[in-house]
């Protein structure tokens, strides 16, 4: 069974620029969340995926935006950073049933630096 | 709006020693509460959650409603319990499987 996978590892953009950090899901896992840790935070939720469309979102601006793919692996896309974007991005992957889910299993995350 | 709130940022204590990390929530609805740790160089993972009630590497938590509270706790603490731990919610009536997570507290168990 492979695990929650997340690329890059690190990332260095510049203010203005635009980034897409990719995540796939465990195996047999349908549904995909992402979360911002900023440093000494914790992990705060930014959007879920379920079946390819958005499921729930966080407080964040339209200019964190996603998608999920067929095979279920996701991507989050970033436009106009700001310094204020520098964190870990975390993607999380659980299986949904109906109304039932189970645990999430977290990546190991994506550090994106903004200069 | 549905809040964790882990009081301590670091917490050390002597091996054998009993440890409890706090947290308190604010939600109105009927919570599911969890605790996250993460070890040096390793991923986030699912500690205990508390619909479980169960103990997982001697820790326990019990999710007192009347204190909004969900310390974790363990008896003798082991150096290898060394790791940030964080408390998070879920909505048990969200349509979303929304976690929202404490600050963490960082736990140093020394020999």
């Amino acid at each position: 069974e492979t695990g929650v996978t997340q690329s890059p590892t690190h990332l260095i953009k510049t203010r203005g620029q635009q980034v897409t950090l990719r995540c796939s899901s465990q195996s047999g896992h349908n549904t995909v969340s992402w979360y911002q840790q900023a440093l000494g935070q914790g992990p705060q939720f930014i959007f879920q995926y379920y079946r390819e469309e958005e499921n729930g979102r966080g407080n964040f601006p339209p200019r964190f935006s996603g998608l999920q793919f067929p095979n279920y692996s996701s991507e989050l896309n970033v436009n106009a950073l700001e310094l204020d974007d520098s964190a870990l991005y975390l993607c999380a992957s659980s299986s949904r049933a109906g109304a039932s889910y189970n645990e999430q299993f977290f990546g190991p995350g994506t550090r994106l630096t903004v200069l | 709006a549905q809040r964790v709130t882990q009081p301590e940022k670091l917490l050390s204590v002597f091996k054998g020693a009993p440890v409890e990390l706090k947290c308190n929530y604010s939600y109105s609805g009927s919570p599911e509460l969890f605790w996250y740790v993460q070890y040096s160089r390793q991923r986030l993972q699912l500690l205990l959650r508390h619909i479980s009630r169960e103990s997982i590497k001697g820790f326990t938590a019990d999710l007192n409603k009347g204190e909004t509270s969900f310390h974790l706790k363990k008896p003798f603490a082991q150096e290898e319990d060394s790791a940030m731990y964080y408390c998070a919610l879920k909505d048990s009536g969200g349509s979303n499987y929304k976690l929202t997570f404490g600050k963490g507290t960082l736990l140093t168990v020394n020999p």
